[in-house]
């Protein structure tokens, strides 16, 4: 089965961006939209928003309109999520999923990318 | 405070049966069968347990299984085995956005 492979952890400075990458280790259609979800320590799980592999189009989650951007590179398969002015409570797994139904839920998930961010 | 209520925690001993409920709205989970459960191991990616509701991915015992009433989803866990001791997530589509719950650790005795 095709996996979700995202880079490594990253410590930033408040106030830094930070930009985590999501590559699928093998064919993933076209169609599958990919979301990103997060984890702070202790808390639940929070969707961030998705991109059209396709289409590049996207829908951010209203706590992350205006901080979040999620951008692909068809070259390279690749799919990024950039989280700008961070601050301490953005601590947290970032994990990107693909929904291979079109159904609003995640069959595949990556590995997750820890960000620390602290002074 | 997530959109999504959950219990906290959940307790049985291996081969009872617990059910996990996830309420929300009729905005939510009223309004749509796009309900999904994960499950959650310290260090390991989640992992898709129910989906459209009652729907069972490859490979998920069928001791998982998923419903819903109104605004309630639940998830039972039949027949407890140690390893089914994680954390789980229920998800419903609010239309254009996805909600989670706060998460429910299930213990098993």
């Amino acid at each position: 089965q095709v996996q979700l492979v995202q880079s490594g952890a990253e410590v930033k400075k408040p106030g830094a961006s930070v930009n985590v990458s999501c590559k699928p280790s093998g064919y993933i259609f076209p169609g599958y939209y990919i979301h990103w979800v997060r984890q702070a320590p202790g808390q639940g799980l929070e969707w961030m928003g998705w991109i059209n592999p396709d289409s590049g189009g996207i829908k951010y989650a209203q706590n992350f309109q205006g901080r979040v951007t999620m951008t692909r590179d068809t070259s390279i398969s690749t799919f990024y999520m950039e989280l700008r002015r961070l601050k301490s409570d953005d601590t947290a797994i970032y994990y990107c999923a693909t929904d291979t139904w079109n159904e609003w839920h995640f069959d595949i998930w990556g590995r997750g990318t820890l960000v620390t961010v602290s002074s | 405070q997530s959109a999504l209520t959950q219990p906290p925690s959940a307790s049985g001993s291996p081969g009872q049966s617990v059910t996990i409920s996830c309420t929300g709205t009729s905005s939510d989970v009223g309004s749509y069968n796009y309900v999904s459960w994960y499950q959650l191991h310290p260090g390991k990616a989640p992992k898709l347990m129910i989906f459209g509701v009652s729907k069972r991915p490859s490979g998920v015992p069928d001791r998982f299984s998923g419903s819903k009433s109104d605004n309630t989803a639940s998830l039972t866990v039949s027949g407890l085995q140690a390893e089914d001791e994680a954390d789980y997530y229920c998800a419903s589509y609010a239309g254009s956005k996805l909600l989670f719950g706060g998460g429910t650790k299930l213990t098993v005795l």
